[in-house]
């Protein structure tokens, strides 16, 4: 069972709509990031948590540490949307490598 | 906000020829750099990670002979990709730690990627 689990693996929206990407872990973490991947493969850090929710533009992410959960909200969903996003976590202990979720992609039609 | 860039973007390469991939930390300076590979449809796979000034520490199935990793300043980090083949040909990505100030903490910004293409 990997480390890091994502739902729903695969997500269709119609522009507009308020979209909600889940992430699940099962260690314990000392921070947890969003991350967009487009088709042509570049990588952008949507957010950074440790705890509670941010904001940034159209999107939220929201962290419950002892649920050991986060939520990924797109509000006013656009095309340009459209993109894989991925969950990963930094487990505690000093390490700073990241354990990835096998991404949840996002299809926003017009 | 910060940012990351790869270079090249993409390459095509004749089997046996080394390919090098540089990574740079724009405007933060980055005492740790990570290298991954991302075959298609898949998840990013960590290969290394790289600290400036000493050697690279790779993952478990990792050939460090095949994949040299230099961390020769706070802001370069190159992999080589020594006698390529065609299985190596991957899309291969990287990231730097910016530390955070004052924080204990930092936060990983990721470079636009690199596609190999050995033929």
């Amino acid at each position: 069972k990997n480390e890091v689990e994502q739902s729903p693996q695969n997500l269709t929206a119609q522009e507009g709509e308020f979209i909600t990407i889940n992430c699940s872990y099962s260690v314990g973490i000392s921070a947890l990031h969003w991350l967009q991947q487009h088709p042509g493969g570049g990588i952008v850090s949507l957010f950074m948590l440790s705890s509670g929710k941010k904001k940034h533009g159209r999107l939220i992410a929201t962290i419950n540490i002892q649920e050991k959960h986060s939520s990924l909200h797109i509000t006013a969903s656009h095309p340009r949307d459209s993109a894989v996003y991925i969950c990963a976590v930094r487990p505690q202990g000093g390490s700073e490598k990241l354990v990835f979720g096998k991404g949840t992609k996002l299809t926003v039609n017009p | 906000g910060a940012v990351v860039s790869q270079h090249p973007s993409w390459v095509i390469c004749k089997s046996g020829t080394s390919v090098k991939i540089e990574c740079r930390s724009l405007d933060f300076q980055a005492t740790t750099m990570f290298w991954y590979r991302q075959f298609p449809k898949q998840s990013l796979m960590l290969m290394a990670t790289s600290n400036e000034g000493s050697k690279a520490t790779y993952e478990q199935g990792v050939e460090k002979d095949k994949f040299l990793i230099n961390h020769a300043s706070l802001t370069l980090s190159t992999l080589t990709v020594t006698s390529a083949h065609p299985e190596d040909s991957s899309f291969y990505i990287c990231s730097a730690n910016r530390p955070l100030t004052g924080e204990r903490s930092y936060e990983q910004y990721f470079g636009p990627g690199t596609r190999l293409t050995v033929t």
